[in-house]
């Protein structure tokens, strides 16, 4: 079963911030995000395990609630490169990923 | 490294035509995993690979098969090709470590085909 991403899809301008959220009806032992450019492959940005582990690249960070089987990403002081569609993957430890619809963030100058 | 490669990049089947999208990695990853993409649409798994001689269906097989006989590729196979069947198709694979030890997956460059 796909998780749930919302929003859709958010419109930021440079410096601002957002949230996106991830959420599974399944227990969890990880959560996978990506970013994918339009006609590109998507590419990783983090892994988090069970535990509720934080993590953060650069000005992107992610949390993982494994109470309650939601991830959440953040992206802080957003940039123009940060456009992309954000897809998260879900896995109950089988090493088979479940992606949700994606959110499409664009960030304008 | 070339990573996870694939060809061909670019494909347009006739309805009832059949072909084989290639797939190899240079990682020496057990995990392969062949997904579709629809447009505007998530990725959704079609067929899985645990090691060379294993392989599994994911959530859409229908249409599709495989095999896997090298721990470096991976076809994927359309018998009797469909419209419902246009999509970009990623092929993808992941290392596993010692116990606990969970990694990314490596995706390609994708092939995008159309059947009309």
């Amino acid at each position: 079963q796909q998780p749930v991403q919302s929003p859709q899809a958010v419109i930021l301008r440079e410096g601002e911030d957002a949230v996106i959220n991830c959420s599974s009806s399944k227990a969890l032992y990880s959560v996978h995000w990506y970013r994918q450019k339009h006609g590109e492959a998507p590419v990783f940005l983090m892994i988090l395990l069970k535990g509720g582990e934080q993590k953060g690249h650069d000005k992107i960070s992610a949390s993982f609630n494994e109470k309650k089987q939601q991830s959440s990403l953040y992206l802080t002081a957003s940039q123009l490169s940060y456009s992309g569609t954000y897809f998260c993957g879900t896995e109950p430890g089988d090493y088979k990923l479940s992606f949700g619809a994606g959110t499409t963030v664009t960030v304008r100058a | 490294n070339a990573g996870v490669t694939q060809t061909p990049k670019f494909r347009i089947l006739k309805i009832g035509q059949s072909m084989t999208l290639q797939c190899a990695q240079d990682m020496n990853h057990n995990y392969m995993y062949w997904y579709r993409q629809d447009p505007g649409m998530g990725l959704k798994l079609i067929y899985y690979s645990v090691g060379a001689g294993i392989t599994d269906k994911g959530e859409v097989p229908n249409g599709y098969n495989v095999s896997r006989s090298t721990t470096e590729d991976f076809p994927l196979r359309l018998e009797l090709a469909a419209p419902s069947q246009t999509s970009v198709y990623f092929c993808a694979s992941r290392g596993t470590g010692g116990s606990g030890e969970y990694y990314e997956q490596y995706f390609g460059p994708g092939t995008r085909l159309t059947v009309t």
